[in-house]
């Protein structure tokens, strides 16, 4: 059974620009969940999604947000971005709405300059 | 979410039990206590929950003390795979309305000496 995939793995961005991060979550689990971790504030919770619809949202700014397709796949998208925004941002899927038993990706790691 | 408190390094030698404390007394009745681990440049690995009793599968075992407030995860037979950070999580389990994120902490990082 495939794990959860991220893409890209890597990639640059200059301040100012904007980014779209996606995720295939494991076959048949239907809630992704979305991690920014940096070497400052460690892993921070951006938002939750499950069957298309958002259930759950950190306290991160409006330039970061999300959907989920009809498919379960997300996707999270940072506008405006900053040089603060360079992290790994983590994608989690889940089979249930209401687990802890979250399975991550690898992440995709944004160097902003 | 209830606040856990870990001891920032460990070291353990290959092939010894390692045991990993967290601290988390001001946990509710309803919160369970998840264990992950990150090891470097990867993404965090779920290992094993409980609520209120010791808890054991192929990975490690979680002991839950009595009063709740604190627990220790368990490596049996540690090995230098298992060198990583580990966090202790508490987490309410809610109904149906989306799923509550885990609050991740510092954690332990954890070194396995050959």
């Amino acid at each position: 059974k495939a794990g959860v995939t991220q893409t890209p793995r890597y990639l640059i961005k200059t301040r100012g620009q904007q980014v779209t991060l996606s995720c295939s979550p494991i076959s048949g689990h239907r809630s992704v969940s979305w991690y920014q971790q940096t070497p400052g504030q460690g892993l921070q919770f951006l938002f939750e999604y499950f069957s298309e619809t958002q259930r759950n949202k950190g306290n991160f700014p409006g330039r970061f947000s999300g959907r989920q397709f009809s498919n379960s796949r997300s996707e999270m998208n940072v506008s405006t971005l900053e040089l603060g925004d360079s992290a790994l941002y983590l994608c989690a899927s889940s089979f249930t709405a209401n687990t802890g038993e979250l399975f991550f990706g690898e992440g995709s790691r944004l160097t902003v300059l | 979410d209830a606040k856990t408190t870990q001891p920032p390094s460990m070291d353990c030698a290959e092939g010894r039990a390692a045991n990993l404390p967290c601290n988390h007394s001001t946990i509710s009745g309803n919160e369970y206590v998840y264990w992950y681990r990150q090891i470097h440049s990867q993404g965090p690995q779920y290992i094993i929950h409980g609520l209120k009793n010791n808890e054991t599968n192929e990975m490690a075992s979680l002991i839950i003390t009595e009063d709740r407030k604190s627990s220790t995860l368990i490596l049996p037979h540690a090995t230098l795979r298992d060198t990583a950070v580990y966090y202790c999580i508490v987490r309410v389990a809610l109904s149906n309305f989306g799923n509550e994120k885990l609050t991740f902490g510092t954690g332990t990082r954890l070194t396995i000496i050959p």
